[in-house]
């Protein structure tokens, strides 16, 4: 099974600000690479699948790139509504995995 | 617009059971695989079970393999999971998840809006 990892495990970033966000598989997963945003009471959204491209919904700041073993998004000045928790998931092998998440919050 | 609506949820003793069920609409349900993911308190999403779209493959974690069934009426639109032999551990949200295809293998494009199952004494 692949194990997914992701860093940091919290991310203190100030409004207007860049946010990278690594995550990591331990296979290679190709390009079967999804990112979930999950603002807390709330159900995880779809934010990028197929590595790099964007959910419906979701404005052109967020971007994902990688392939293989090694994953990034990145949001490239936060908003307010973009404070929450991000899980990585690979889809390519079964089962599907998630990672453990990277919060981000305000610095 | 697509909607998933959880139900079932419930406080249930350690070794008891109970059914879960996911209402689906704004889609062509009997086309899509589905799948349950759980979210214990304060922590990660664990995906728990799939189901593809015609019912005729399944599969779970192995934390819940022997213990919990998938299933789907495509004639109601609705996904289910039998929850037996409850532990403690199994305390989570369960969400009802959409796969973005017929394939099981695939993103989760909708998610419900959770339904808690708390298994204590």
């Amino acid at each position: 099974e692949i194990v997914m990892t992701q860093s940091p495990a919290t991310l203190s970033v100030s409004p207007g600000e860049r946010a990278t966000l690594s995550c990591r598989a331990s296979q290679r997963v190709s390009g079967n690479l999804a990112w979930y945003q999950q603002k807390p009471g709330q159900a995880p959204r779809l934010l990028i699948y197929g590595a790099s491209t964007r959910a419906t919904g979701f404005p052109a700041r967020f971007s994902g790139s990688g392939s293989g073993t090694e994953f990034t998004l990145t949001i490239s000045s936060l908003q307010s509504e973009d404070f929450a928790v991000y899980y990585c998931q690979q889809y390519n092998s079964w089962p599907p995995a998630f990672g453990p998440g990277t919060k981000v919050d305000i610095k | 617009e697509v909607q998933l609506v959880e139900s079932g949820g419930g406080l249930v003793q350690p070794g008891g059971s109970l059914r879960l069920s996911c209402v689906a609409s704004g889609f062509t349900f009997r086309s899509y695989a589905m799948s349950w993911v759980r979210q214990a308190p304060g922590k990660g999403l664990e995906w728990v079970s799939a189901i593809s779209d015609s019912a005729g493959n399944t599969d779970y974690a192995d934390s819940v393999k022997g213990r919990f069934t998938i299933s789907r009426d495509n004639s109601k639109n609705t996904l289910y999971l039998q929850m037996n032999r409850l532990r403690a551990d199994d305390t989570a949200v369960y969400y009802c998840a959409k796969t973005a295809d017929t394939a099981m293998a695939n993103p989760f494009d909708s998610w419900g809006q959770g339904s808690l199952v708390t298994v204590s004494p």
